[in-house]
């Protein structure tokens, strides 16, 4: 299995609080994600690393960040958590970024609940 | 990236080889065909994946129609810890840009005892 850990696994926060994920590689890819999971939505890209503080936008972007300042590190923030951002979270890695021929690898997962 | 489609469910004897279709009449040539799976409460694993020839690992085999239209996973020897949900991806050999991973609905494979 690719070395891909998700801290925390499961966190139950308030809204308008900050709330950082954290995944951490040991594969040294340089692409690193942020997915999200939900019911009736799948998979949906936040955000992206091409290397170290080299990010882009995914998808459903609006109200996160992340950052890269290690090659093994992505960090995903909410800045003021809301209700709508309840879901599971995860993270993959990829060694390459436009080639087919790569697969992604996923995280564990961080299950992220907002009262 | 072309659509897919697969049965939302199948059953499978414990034991017995596995076999999940998945139709994509649309892919084109420079599109991969990937399998992953989703087990209840965990992130998807990789399976397998190939572009034109049969492909086999130590998980399962993919064998994909001459017309690439449609392709088949093979689980050769289920087990229960086999229970999951399986999703066939289509993705082009360079996407140029972000590796975007488009899971539809999946089959869910009920291995039984």
């Amino acid at each position: 299995d690719a070395g891909i850990t998700q801290s925390p696994r499961h966190k139950v926060t308030e809204t308008g609080t900050p709330v950082t994920l954290r995944c951490h590689q040991t594969e040294n890819h340089r692409y690193m994600y942020w997915y999200r999971q939900d019911p009736g939505h799948g998979l949906r890209l936040i955000h992206y690393s091409y290397g170290v503080k080299d990010t882009d936008k995914g998808e459903v972007s609006d109200g996160y960040s992340v950052s890269r300042s290690k090659t093994e590190d992505f960090l995903l923030t909410l800045e003021s958590a809301t209700s709508s951002q309840t879901s599971v979270y995860f993270c993959a890695i990829s060694e390459s970024e436009g080639l087919g021929n790569q697969p992604q690898h996923f995280g564990d997962g961080t299950r992220l609940s907002i009262l | 990236d072309a659509k897919t489609t697969q049965p939302t469910s199948m059953d499978c004897a414990e034991g017995r080889a596995a076999n999940l279709p998945c139709n994509h009449s649309t892919i084109s040539g420079n599109e991969y065909v990937y399998w992953y799976r989703q087990i209840h409460s965990q992130g998807p694993q990789y399976i397998i994946h190939g572009l034109k020839n049969n492909e086999t690992n130590e998980m399962a085999s993919l064998i994909i129609t001459e017309d690439r239209k449609s392709s088949t996973l093979i689980l050769p020897h289920a087990t229960l810890r086999d229970t999951a949900v399986y999703y066939c991806i289509v993705r082009p050999l360079d996407s140029g840009g972000y590796q975007k991973v488009t899971f539809g609905t999946g089959t869910k494979l009920q291995v039984i005892p």
